[in-house]
């Protein structure tokens, strides 16, 4: 049965660095990429990049130069690090399995809040 | 990147009506777009692919259709089990990127 599972800091101060993980099950990170996508409190959804089960990633422009995205297979995690964070980075931040079914399968979320 | 633009941005409908919640692409997405429930603090779940291929255990009742740049979501008989915020997203092309969002109510 397909899984993943956020894990992360629900606090971060501005300026600092977001770590979070994505732990999966029921598939492995060399048949499927993995997608990170956030979405702020009672807004849209915004896709943030994806790492490629090739181990080939792929940003959000608007992200980039601030978004790292890398994975351990042996562990089945994928690690979303993102610096220079600010209020407006305040979002539930959710990993999701691509593949030939886009985003079939979702991680429960993690709320991240962005606040000295 | 592709602009979604999805409309309208809030419904209200009876039970057993129909609604349609429609998305335009910015160009041509090639059936490469997706259809997404979420129910208030949970996670989006996929209810269409392709543009018109229903997803694995979603309700007959929910149908998608569309082409090109234009393309919508059609759900027959409202239940009350659909209320929730729906979304729009091209797989087209990266970044996708999501329409605004559609917030469903019972009237």
């Amino acid at each position: 049965q397909v899984q993943l599972k956020e894990s992360g800091p629900g606090l971060v101060q501005p300026s600092q660095t977001l770590s979070l993980t994505c732990t999966v099950s029921g598939f492995s990170l060399m048949d499927y990429s993995v997608h990170w996508v956030r979405q702020p409190p009672g807004k849209g959804l915004e896709w943030m990049g994806r790492m490629k089960y090739d181990g080939d990633t792929y940003y959000n422009s608007a992200l980039k130069s601030r978004l790292s995205i890398s994975r351990d297979t042996s562990k089945s995690q994928v690690f979303l690090k993102m610096n220079s964070l600010q209020t407006e980075d305040t979002a539930i931040y959710y990993c999701t399995r691509g593949g030939q079914l886009p985003f079939a399968y979702w991680g429960q979320g993690t709320l991240v809040t962005v606040s000295s | 990147d592709i602009q979604m633009t999805q409309s309208p941005a809030s419904l209200s409908a009876s039970l057993g009506e129909t609604v349609t919640i429609e998305c335009r692409a910015s160009e041509d997405i090639y059936n490469g777009l997706a259809w997404y429930q979420q129910k208030p603090g949970k996670s989006p779940q996929l209810l269409i692919y392709n543009a018109n291929s229903l997803h694995t255990g979603v309700p007959s009742r929910f149908s998608g259709s569309g082409s090109g740049t234009q393309y919508s979501l059609k759900i027959n008989s409202l239940q009350s089990e659909d209320v929730a915020s729906y979304f729009c997203q091209q797989y087209y092309d990266y970044p996708f990127t999501f329409g605004s969002g559609t917030k469903l109510e019972i009237k």
